[in-house]
């Protein structure tokens, strides 16, 4: 089935710099979904796109679809710790079952 | 309002023992998933309702997994004879599907952390 490639695997941040995760495919995505999982938490929704070239924004938080839909990315703009967590794409396929990427874990030192 | 809520949250079994997981939606939430989480990994999908129908059963590992959803809304996940294989963290989602429902925006339970000893 389609996978998804999330990298990095791990990043580790000062406080008030910029991050960034991006999710690789090899084939077209249908759309692309972003979770974020806190430490001993649950995913929780951050957003879907859906449209080539799509470019939704949520505070500090800036999200792209690509303009072929094979790749997707989260940036943000000074870190702060409760940004603390591991970033998933998913694909939502047929019958909408998700196929998350691996993950970035994003830690934040103060 | 109420969230999606599982139990137990933590589960210890011994090799060859069967569990069983429950997991309740948000209320008038059509569909359903289980997910597994290994450590350090993404949710993994299992299988799949849409009210009590069982509409994809693909990512069930083995027979020894069996779920079900008998009146549309709770749902049972059984695990027969657990190995050690199978301890990981299973995570429950409901999303709300129809006409007009353009983001299908999952939500998940806080999940049941099942170690198998």
């Amino acid at each position: 089935g389609q996978q998804v490639m999330q990298i990095p695997q791990y990043q580790h941040v000062q406080e008030g710099e910029d991050f960034t995760t991006y999710c690789n495919s090899s084939t077209t995505l249908s759309n692309i979904q972003w979770y974020k999982q806190r430490p001993g938490g649950h995913p929780v929704f951050l957003i879907q796109l859906v449209k080539s070239g799509e470019v939704k924004k949520q505070k500090r938080l800036t999200f792209q679809f690509g303009e072929a839909k094979k790749n997707s990315s989260l940036h943000i703009t000074a870190t702060q710790t409760t940004d603390v967590g591991t970033y998933f794409c998913a694909e939502m396929e047929y019958g909408n079952k998700l196929v998350f990427g691996a993950g970035t874990i994003l830690r934040v030192k103060s | 309002g109420a969230g999606v809520s599982q139990s137990p949250r933590y589960k210890v079994a011994k090799r060859g023992q069967d569990v069983a997981l429950r997991c309740d939606p948000i209320s008038g939430h059509v569909s359903l998933f289980w997910y597994q989480q290994a450590l350090g990994q993404g949710p993994e999908f299992l299988t799949y309702f849409q009210n009590e129908a069982q509409l994809d059963k693909s990512g069930l590992p083995s027979d020894r997994f069996f779920a079900e959803r008998p009146e549309g809304s709770v749902s049972t996940l059984k695990i027969q004879r657990t190995q050690q294989e199978d301890s990981a963290v299973y995570l429950c989602a409901s999303s709300l599907v129809g006409p007009g429902v353009r983001i299908y925006e999952q939500y998940f339970g806080p999940g049941t952390r099942l170690t198998v000893t």
